[in-house]
């Protein structure tokens, strides 16, 4: 089952404006996983939060996470045109082999 | 750090038709290898995933095997393709931290 949602489905903005992207699940995890996927292309690791953890930076990445609403969000900050893609989250909960359940996926589109 | 192979990167198949799609890693040993699909604008389905040489778990009933040779070779295979097979098959292996690294994928229509 998806336990993932992120929120909106798609988002279009301009150019050097900020994207927030959410994500809720639904039971408790040992950490969530942002992905970001080009068209037609397997998905490329973003940014990784502990659920001990409640906000991480990479670059223009900002992560928050709250685990009393089991929700998280992404914002990327002075948006480009290359960062056009979809977005997901993936929480780990902890069911052995360190599975991902992957969430439906935000799709972003950076207007120049 | 690992490296993902998959072929072919398209796939068209009849209905009927088996199908073998391989994975193969690069950079590391004995990892978890994952098998996923992705239905077109929707997100990624966990169908496999295995822990070892010869050791598969399934999470969903399906029409789909997998097998797992070699330590660094990961293979979905059907007897028989579905129409229901159709999608965007993307393997992954385990990497540092719980991460996930991917392959590029395969996009197989079945018609």
């Amino acid at each position: 089952s998806q336990q993932g949602e992120e929120d909106p489905q798609a988002l279009s903005i301009q150019e050097g404006e900020n994207a927030t992207m959410n994500c809720s699940y639904k039971t408790s995890i040992n950490n969530l996983q942002w992905y970001r996927q080009n068209s037609g292309r397997g998905l490329v690791h973003l940014i990784l939060i502990r659920s001990n953890e409640r906000e991480k930076h990479s670059g223009r990445l900002r992560v928050t996470l709250d685990t009393s609403k089991k929700s998280s969000s992404l914002l990327i900050t002075a948006s480009r045109a290359a960062d056009t893609a979809s977005y997901f989250c993936a929480t780990d909960a902890n069911q052995g082999a360190q599975k991902l359940v992957f969430g439906q996926g935000t799709r972003l589109t950076i207007n120049p | 750090s690992q490296t993902i192979h998959q072929w072919p990167a398209t796939l068209v198949q009849p209905v009927g038709s088996p199908l073998s799609l391989e994975c193969t890693v690069e950079g590391t040993s004995n990892p978890n290898l994952y098998w996923y699909r992705q239905a077109a604008g929707r997100g990624l389905q966990l169908l496999f995933y295995s822990v070892g040489i010869g050791q598969i778990s399934s999470e969903v009933p399906q029409n789909l095997s997998a097998s797992r040779p070699q330590d660094r070779q990961f293979i979905l295979s059907s007897k028989k393709l579905l129409l229901s097979d159709s999608g965007f098959y993307l393997c992954a292996c385990l990497g540092p931290g719980g991460t996930q690294y991917f392959g590029p994928g395969t996009r197989l229509l079945v018609l």
